[in-house]
């Protein structure tokens, strides 16, 4: 069965440092992966998403993410955080369109913040 | 764009009873909505995928006497959660998909409602 890891539950980062968020996923063939930005007590927002083509991704908020096939990895970065980027962070995979379009999550990981 | 809303946000009731939470895309139509429930400091867990005009098809493992979800339109899902005890406490949350989107398999997703029976 397919899986997503995250390995840092929480990660604690200086304000105007570098973030990057690990994952790793377990799956057959090529999937489509997403990373998602929760606040406390809110929803998702979708930071970037990666179907095909150009490995390196940008998203919404000044992150990147880059899909690596023979680590299978697709890691988070972010050059400089921001105070507000304090948040959970999830990494997701998609499951083939025959099992319904699914989602699977990570575990997440808790990225604080200090000023 | 691609907005969906829940309805309410934060909701208690007491055991035994029902409560009713409604999923709404606002922008675009959905084929499929999905249903998942966070527990504190957890990932999501998904509960069951609602497909409109069909019975939802629910993940290993989930009531569906207990989970009642109805699709009743291309724009709302509800989630009923049945004679509700204290264990049901918990942060429910919607995502859907726009038909439009294709081969995409992005969901976008509701606020939330935390649920908390007494």
């Amino acid at each position: 069965a397919q899986s997503v890891t995250q390995p840092d539950i929480h990660i604690t980062v200086s304000e105007g440092a570098s973030l990057e968020l690990r994952c790793n996923y377990s799956y057959g063939a090529t999937p489509y992966l997403f990373w998602y930005v929760q606040s406390p007590g809110q929803g998702l927002q979708l930071l970037l998403k990666y179907f095909s083509g150009d490995t390196l991704v940008q998203g919404i908020k000044g992150f990147e993410a880059e899909f690596k096939r023979s680590q299978s990895s697709f890691n988070l970065r972010k050059p400089s955080v921001h105070w507000s980027d304090a948040a959970e962070y999830f990494c997701a995979v998609a499951l083939l369109k025959a099992a319904g379009n699914k989602l699977t999550f990570g575990g997440g990981t808790r990225v604080l913040v200090k000023p | 764009g691609a907005v969906v809303s829940q309805h309410p946000s934060w909701v208690i009731c007491k055991s035994g009873t029902s409560v009713k939470i409604e999923c709404r895309s606002l922008d675009f139509q959905a084929t499929t909505m999905f249903w998942y429930r966070q527990f504190p400091k957890q990932s999501l867990m998904l509960m069951a995928t609602s497909n409109e005009g069909s019975k939802a098809t629910y993940e290993q493992g989930v009531e569906k006497d207990k989970f009642l979800i109805n699709h009743a339109s291309l724009t709302l899902s509800t989630l009923t959660v049945t004679s509700a005890h204290p264990e049901d406490s918990s942060f429910y949350i919607c995502s859907a998909r726009d038909v439009r989107d294709s081969p995409s398999y992005e969901q976008y997703f509701g606020p939330g409602t935390r649920l908390t029976v007494t």
